[in-house]
């Protein structure tokens, strides 16, 4: 198993320019989730999932939109980048629940906004 | 409403001597409660986690906490420091298994020779 993969690694965009961020696990878990890492502020909920289909957000939400047409994968799009979205970006799965079982993280996919 | 406090922004032990991470939680109800670790550029690992079993909760690596409800603490503890242990730590929360995991702010483990 490859567990779960986020491409790109590293990305710079230019303020206004749009991307999305690629996570795909392999482990058939229904809960899939993004978090971004700051200094000093721990890893914050952007959205999740608890299956395909359904997705709801997280606690900062706001310039970004996601989509769960499969299991495996779950895209986090950036509709127009600002510097303040620098970060570092994590996707994570789990079981069912995230609240009982253990996250699986991906490698991170650490974005420069210029 | 759930909310979790790491007291320590830094610590720094010796080699061979006991590590304590400390983290406080708040939590309407029933927590269940994580430690993850995460080495310079990578992703998070699950270090143990308590979910309303034994108060004591055993992980990986010789790492341990224990859960105190009178005092709303979950501190992470191990008897003897490795160099490899040197890493970032999370303490994180949750709510009667809901979906919304919060994360504390994290404390920066340093081993010393």
């Amino acid at each position: 198993n490859a567990g779960v993969t986020q491409t790109p690694k590293f990305q710079v965009l230019k303020t206004g320019q749009s991307m999305t961020l690629q996570c795909a696990q392999d482990m058939n878990h229904e809960y899939m989730s993004w978090y971004r890492q700051d200094p000093g502020m721990g890893l914050r909920l952007i959205h999740y999932s608890v299956g395909a289909g359904i997705t709801d957000q997280g606690e900062v939400p706001n310039g970004y939109n996601v989509s769960r047409s499969t299991t495996e994968d779950f895209p986090l799009r950036l509709l127009s980048a600002a510097p303040s979205q620098t970060s570092v970006y994590f996707c994570a799965s789990s079981m069912t629940s995230g609240g009982f079982y253990e996250q699986y993280f991906g490698p991170g996919t650490r974005l420069t906004v210029t | 409403a759930q909310s979790v406090t790491q007291l320590d922004s830094h610590v720094s032990v010796s080699e061979g001597t006991p590590v304590l991470l400390r983290c406080n939680y708040s939590s309407s109800y029933s927590p269940s409660l994580f430690w993850y670790v995460q080495h310079p550029n990578k992703g998070l690992q699950l270090l143990l986690k308590y979910t309303s079993a034994a108060t004591l909760v055993k992980g990986i690596n010789g790492f341990e906490a224990e859960f105190k409800k009178s005092e709303t603490s979950f501190h992470l503890t191990k008897p003897s420091a490795h160099m490899s242990d040197a890493a970032e730590y999370f303490c994180v929360v949750s709510t009667g298994g809901g979906n919304k995991l919060t994360f504390g702010t994290g404390t920066q483990l340093k081993v010393e020779l």
